[in-house]
Parts: C-alpha cells; sequence; structure tokens
C-alpha cells in the first residue's frame, strides 16, 4: 500500500528564511507526487505537482525517487505563506490521492 | 457554481442517527470524490464516481457508509447508524475528465464538519 509520511506537524521559520517541508513516500512504482495548501479559513488547493516541475507562489518541489522524497521549499518565506501544507500521492494508473498528515507552516515577522 | 458546494457545513448528529451530506461538483465535472479528514490527519479517500458510476469504494470503512450520484451531478454521502468514530471533515471534491493526471485539477468543497454525540 501507499504511504505519505510528512514528519513534522509544525514548522515555524521567520520572514525571509529558507523554508523546507519534508515529504517522503512509500510505493514500489511510479507515483505522482503532489502538494495542496491550506490557507485558513479557506479550502485545500493545488499547490503544485512534479511532473509540471513549475514553481508556484516561489516554491519549489523535486521528486527524488532515490530517497522516495518530494520536499517543497522556497528560499525566502513570507508571512502570507502561512498555512497547512499536504503531501500526496497518486500511484500510477490509479485515481485516487493518498495525502500525509499535513505540515502547519508558521511564518513569524 | 462556481466551485464544489457542500451541504451541510456542520451536522451535530447523535450516536445511532443517520445523516446524509450533499455535495454538488462544478458544473460538467465527470470525476467526483469522498475524503474523510479527522481531526490532525490528512484527507483520506472514501470513494469514486466517474458521472454515476462508482469505480472505486475501497476506502469506505464500513458498511454503514454509502454513496450515490445517481444522475451523474450531485453526489450524497450517507452514514447509517452514526458512531463517535465517524466525526469527521468529509470533502467532496470533483475533476473535469476521468481519471487523474495532468491537468485533470481537483477542486475541493469546503467540506461537512460532522460530530456525533
Amino acid at each position: 500500500a501507499q504511504r505519505v509520511t510528512q514528519p513534522e506537524k509544525l514548522l515555524s521559520v521567520f520572514k525571509g528564511a529558507p523554508v523546507e517541508l519534508k515529504c517522503n513516500y512509500s510505493y514500489s512504482g511510479s507515483p505522482e507526487l503532489f502538494w495542496y495548501v491550506q490557507y485558513s479559513r479557506q479550502r485545500l488547493q493545488l499547490l503544485l505537482r512534479h511532473i509540471s516541475r513549475e514553481s508556484i507562489k516561489g516554491f519549489t518541489a523535486d521528486l527524488n525517487k532515490g530517497e522516495t522524497s518530494f520536499h517543497l521549499k522556497k528560499p525566502f518565506a513570507q508571512e502570507e505563506d502561512s498555512a497547512m501544507y499536504y503531501c500526496a500521492l497518486r500511484r500510477e494508473y490509479g485515481n485516487k490521492l493518498v495525502f500525509g498528515a499535513g505540515t502547519i507552516l508558521r511564518v513569524k515577522s | 457554481g462556481a466551485g464544489v458546494s457542500q451541504s451541510p457545513r456542520y451536522k451535530v448528529a447523535k450516536r445511532g442517527q443517520d445523516v446524509a451530506l450533499r455535495c454538488d461538483p462544478i458544473s460538467g465535472h465527470v470525476s467526483l470524490f469522498w475524503y474523510q479528514q479527522a481531526l490532525g490527519q490528512g484527507p483520506e479517500f472514501l470513494t469514486y464516481f466517474q458521472n454515476e458510476a462508482q469505480l472505486d469504494k475501497s476506502g469506505l470503512p464500513s458498511d454503514r457508509f454509502f454513496a450515490e450520484r445517481p444522475e451523474g451531478s450531485v453526489s450524497t454521502l450517507k452514514i447509517q447508524r452514526t458512531q463517535q468514530e465517524d466525526s469527521a471533515v468529509y470533502l467532496c471534491a470533483s475533476s473535469l475528465l476521468a481519471g487523474f493526471s495532468g491537468a485533470n485539477v481537483l477542486t475541493f468543497g469546503a467540506g461537512s464538519r460532522l460530530t456525533v454525540l
């Protein structure tokens, strides 16, 4: 079975500091990996997906199959980045997402 | 509508009561998912519809849980004889296409928070 692990429940950084939200997964095939974000009082929404290789709001994530990781990074955190972040996996030919437990990011001024 | 609409937003039920949660997906969206999110956890998959066909119900925790989407649009998640462990936020999500990859992005609703006393 697939599993997604986000080891930190809470990550607190100062504004302007680098951010790395960790995500590790277990799956033997070729997964699709996603990061979802939920801002305060808002709905869960897609932030980015590994196949797009894009940078959204300054965030990037690289799929490392050797380490089975998909860490989310941003070089300079902003206060508006404060939110709950979920890493999610979809197995090849599957339709459902498997989510991690989430990490709260708090950016302090 | 412009987004995925769920109702009720909040539901308090006494243990043993039946509840029904409704999801109005974005018009024309083929795929519809239900997820359960317990406090402090990530969403967990319950079931998946492609139009009116329920193609995957492997995540439904027991036979007390039942979902339908009879006309391929609105979906209802029904929980019979609710138990305290059913307390959670129930999220509905829809996507334009069948399957899930590439540009086929999931849009989530705000969720229905169920509290079973």
